[in-house]
């Protein structure tokens, strides 16, 4: 049971290349999330899927597209990188708790870096 | 716009002492406050969460206290030791909803 995983761990682009962060989840999750970590900015929601077939923006989505590939697998794409993509970037999954929690799991990052 | 204010960003603490975290918020939709804590290189993981119809939650040395009033709770780490420092994030969640807010983190550091 791996839980979250996220390829690659770390990634240097050029400004203007396009590249495609991987997540996928083996606890047969529903929600998948995709978030930023900045210094001082906390973790912002770029996009979520609710459940396979649909996607939501988040709080800062532009510049990114994502794809629920199916139930396990959430990618979030860049398809012009800035370097205000500059960024740790973590994937999460959840399933709703019994009280209406909602515990979210989350991968160990990618950590890009655009020049 | 920040829906749930968190403070201090930083927070040093000597082994042994009380770390206090506090998160404000004003969304009264909101209805179920987790904190996660994240260790350097790693994702956030959760830690403790509460609902609005208790006003304390104790897990060991890691208490939340929640004024439902106030719109206000807070983290509190009895027994500081340095395995605990990391960043905290409080967070929030309103009714069916999945998606979950997240304050801006707080460092703290135990020092021995």
């Amino acid at each position: 049971n791996a839980g979250v995983t996220q390829t690659p761990k770390f990634q240097v682009l050029k400004t203007g290349q396009s590249m495609t962060l991987q997540c996928a989840q083996d606890m047969n999750h529903n929600s998948m999330y995709w978030y930023r970590q900045d210094p001082g900015m906390g973790l912002r929601l770029i996009y979520y899927s609710a459940s396979e077939g649909t996607t939501d923006k988040g709080e800062v989505p532009n510049g990114y597209n994502v794809s629920r590939l199916n139930k396990r697998e959430f990618s979030l794409r860049l398809e012009s990188a800035a370097p205000s993509q500059t960024s740790v970037y973590f994937c999460a999954s959840s399933e709703p708790g019994l009280a209406g929690g909602n515990e979210q799991y989350f991968g160990p990052g990618t950590r890009l870096t655009v020049t | 716009q920040q829906q749930v204010k968190q403070s201090p960003q930083s927070l040093i603490v000597q082994k042994g002492g009380i770390s206090i975290i506090n998160c404000a918020y004003e969304n009264t939709a909101f209805d179920y406050f987790p904190w996660y804590q994240q260790f350097p290189g790693k994702g956030p993981a959760l830690l403790i969460a509460i609902r609005p119809d208790v006003s304390e939650k104790k897990e060991g040395r890691f208490t939340i206290s929640f004024n439902k009033s106030a719109k206000q709770f807070s983290l509190h780490i009895m027994d500081s030791q340095p395995g605990d420092s990391a960043t905290y994030f409080c967070a929030a969640k309103s009714g069916g909803y999945q998606k979950v807010t997240f304050g801006i983190g707080t460092k703290l550091q135990v020092i021995p």
